[in-house]
């Protein structure tokens, strides 16, 4: 089985630029997350997508943070402007749907972020 | 949501089993114990999960007390390799997000 897939796996950009992060799912997950993890942290939740609807965004700074779930299965996440803090590895994840306690998160990689 | 604790740090000698604490003494009965691993710029790996019966996979066993408030993850031949940071993560009902604390960073020893 495919895992999750993420792109770019490295991002440096400068700080009020723009940068956008992809993700491809586990054919059949019906839930994709994007996490962020600041160096020396755990992974912290940013936005829960349940098919293209958003489940949990209460954690997502929506005044420079965007993501979107068009079709039910590819994800962007979009920042816009960075800024020096959101240096951190962007991880998505994806599960087979909401309410499946027993089905586990599988992750991607993820992108390293350097706002410079 | 039910929280962890779990020790920042551990040692364990190459070929040794390696036993990972975990604690979580207001869980749930519908709540399940998941543990994860970190090792360097990868993504969280899913290694095992269980909700009250001991669970055993290719990779690692899980001992859940009988009160389930704590669990102890069992890489029963601990290698190089198995250095990584792991996370002890309570998941059920009303909290089906994975909610990360600092995890246990274990060290294998040549």
């Amino acid at each position: 089985e495919a895992g999750v897939a993420q792109s770019p796996r490295y991002k440096i950009i400068e700080k009020r630029q723009s940068v956008a992060f992809w993700c491809n799912p586990i054919s059949g997950h019906a839930t994709l997350y994007w996490y962020q993890q600041i160096l020396g942290q755990g992974p912290k939740l940013l936005i829960q997508f349940q098919n293209n609807g958003v489940v949990d965004d209460s954690q997502l700074p929506k005044d420079r943070f965007s993501a979107e779930r068009l079709k039910g299965v590819d994800s962007t996440l979009k920042i816009q402007p960075a800024k020096l803090e959101d240096s951190a590895v962007y991880l998505c994840a994806s599960s087979l749907g909401q309410g499946s306690y027993n089905s586990p998160l599988h992750f991607g990689n993820g992108t390293r972020l350097t706002v410079t | 949501d039910a929280k962890t604790t779990q020790p920042p740090s551990m040692d364990c000698a190459e070929g040794r089993a390696a036993n990972l604490p975990c604690n979580h003494s207001t869980i749930s009965g519908n709540e399940y114990v998941y543990w994860y691993r970190q090792i360097h710029s990868q993504g969280p790996q899913y290694i095992i999960h269980g909700l009250k019966n001991n669970e055993t996979n290719e990779m690692a066993s899980l001992i859940i007390t009988e009160d389930r408030k704590s669990s102890t993850l069992i890489l029963p031949h601990a290698t190089l390799r198995d250095t990584a940071v792991y996370y002890c993560i309570v998941r059920g009902f009303g909290n089906e997000k994975l909610t990360f604390g600092t995890g246990t960073r274990l060290t294998i020893i040549p």
